[in-house]
């Protein structure tokens, strides 16, 4: 049964462009959410889907978008990067209330 | 919004010790987890504990919700152990984790 996948790994990227990123959610869940983590803070909820829509959002500006597709992937989408964005983007599957994540996607912004 | 609380935010030990770590919340929970970080940033989970009590192996966990915190027991310790140990939870209506600030754990041989 294979946990929940992210890609990349590791993406570098300069301030103004743009980045994708995914997360294949563990087999049989629906609802994937998306966080942020700062070096030495604790992750920080970005949005979460459900069916495919945007079910719920935590405090962060429309630069951040997201999909989630039929087969409950999702993709995380940031515009006009910051020096600021340079953090490890996690994601997390569920089906019920408990939450599992992914090895993450560190991005950094030069 | 609710608030979390982990303490002590650091911790060294040596190999063998054992250790209790804390976390306290403002509000009731309808989802508590304990994890831990690995050093590659990976967030494994430990315990799914909304309230009570339950064990695996050399970790322990309790959550007493009437008093609004939850306790990780390590006995035993090892050096694989060390890395941030966070507490997340949600309550009412939202589904959001909401992490506290973790505890980093260093266990020397």
């Amino acid at each position: 049964d294979a946990g929940v996948t992210q890609s990349p790994t590791h993406l570098i990227k300069t301030r103004g462009q743009q980045v994708t990123l995914r997360c294949s959610p563990k087999s049989g869940h629906d609802t994937v959410s998306w966080y942020q983590q700062a070096l030495g803070q604790g992750p920080q909820f970005i949005f979460q889907y459900y069916e495919e829509e945007e079910r719920q959002r935590g405090n962060f500006p429309d630069r951040f978008s997201g999909h989630q597709f039929p087969n409950y992937s999702s993709e995380l989408n940031v515009n006009a990067l910051l020096l600021g964005d340079s953090a490890l983007y996690l994601c997390a599957s569920s089906i019920t209330n408990e939450q599992f994540f992914g090895p993450g996607t560190r991005l950094t912004v030069l | 919004g609710i608030q979390v609380e982990q303490s002590p935010p650091d911790l060294i030990l040596q190999e063998g010790a054992n250790s209790t770590l804390r976390c306290n919340f403002s509000d009731s929970v309808n989802n508590l987890q304990w994890f831990h970080q690995n050093p590659w940033g990976q967030l494994i989970n430990l315990f799914y504990i909304p309230s009570g009590t339950k064990q695996n192996g050399r970790l322990s966990a309790t959550t007493v919700a009437t008093e609004r915190y939850s306790l990780l027991y390590i006995s035993s310790s090892q050096t694989t152990d060390s890395g941030v140990y966070f507490c997340a939870l949600f309550s009412g209506g939202y589904n959001k984790l909401i992490f506290g600030a973790g505890t980093r754990l260093a266990v020397h041989p």
